[in-house]
């Protein structure tokens, strides 16, 4: 079975500090991941996704991601937050079309000035 | 283009009614996903169509959820009779795998509130 542990179920940091969200995985295959991020009232917006190649993803807004097999991690990293960062944010882990994701139980992120 | 569009964003209704959220998904994408969002069961897929047909429904948690995706433009998901423990926001997501790899695009989602 599938699964996503997100360990941290709230993170604040101040504005312009850096940022890691921490994502484990757990797959029989080759791993599809994904991170999305929710804003409040809203759907949720896909960030990055990797599927093979480079272990180093870019994402939107600045979001980078790092696949390590070995540690089964697929952390979502920015080097500088800025207060429209605030959110929730999803790791997932599901097969290459994308149709039967996992999700993690999110991270919500706070910024402070 | 228009993402994918849910109604009513908002429903409060009382126990034992039924329930009809409605999900219009971006034109062209083939596949269609309704989740549910609880505090205490994070995010969960109900039930995922491909080119209007269910394909995996082990997620729809009883018989008193149902779904139908009539056409590609259009899917419902029904509760009758609804519950509290029913009380969720429940989104609808649709894609079109390119390359191989999916994205899904989610609507804004609907907050049910069942008293």
């Amino acid at each position: 079975a599938q699964s996503v542990t997100q360990p941290d179920i709230h993170i604040t940091v101040s504005e312009g500090a850096s940022l890691e969200l921490r994502c484990n995985y757990s797959y029989g295959a080759t791993p599809y991941l994904f991170w999305y991020v929710q804003s409040p009232g809203q759907g949720l917006q896909l960030l990055l996704k990797y599927f093979s190649g480079d272990t180093l993803v870019q994402g939107i807004k600045g979001f980078e991601a790092e696949f390590k097999r070995s540690q089964s991690s697929f952390n979502l990293r920015k080097p500088s937050v800025h207060w429209s960062d605030a959110a929730e944010y999803f790791c997932a882990v599901g097969n290459k079309a994308g149709n039967m994701l996992t999700f993690g139980g999110g991270t919500r992120l706070m910024v402070k000035p | 283009d228009a993402g994918v569009i849910q109604s009513p964003r908002h429903e409060v209704t009382e126990m034992g009614q039924e329930v009809t959220l409605r999900c219009k998904p971006i034109s062209g994408h083939n596949s269609l996903f309704w989740y549910r969002q609880t505090m205490m069961r994070g995010l969960e897929l109900l039930i995922y169509f491909n080119n209007n047909v269910p394909i995996d429904d082990s997620g729809m948690p009883e018989d008193r959820f149902s779904a139908k995706m009539p056409n590609a433009s259009f899917s419902t998901l029904k509760i009758q009779p609804s519950e509290p423990r029913d009380s969720a926001v429940y989104f609808c997501a649709s894609s079109l795998p390119s390359g191989g790899i999916g994205e899904l695009f989610f609507g804004e989602g609907s907050r049910l509130t069942v008293l």
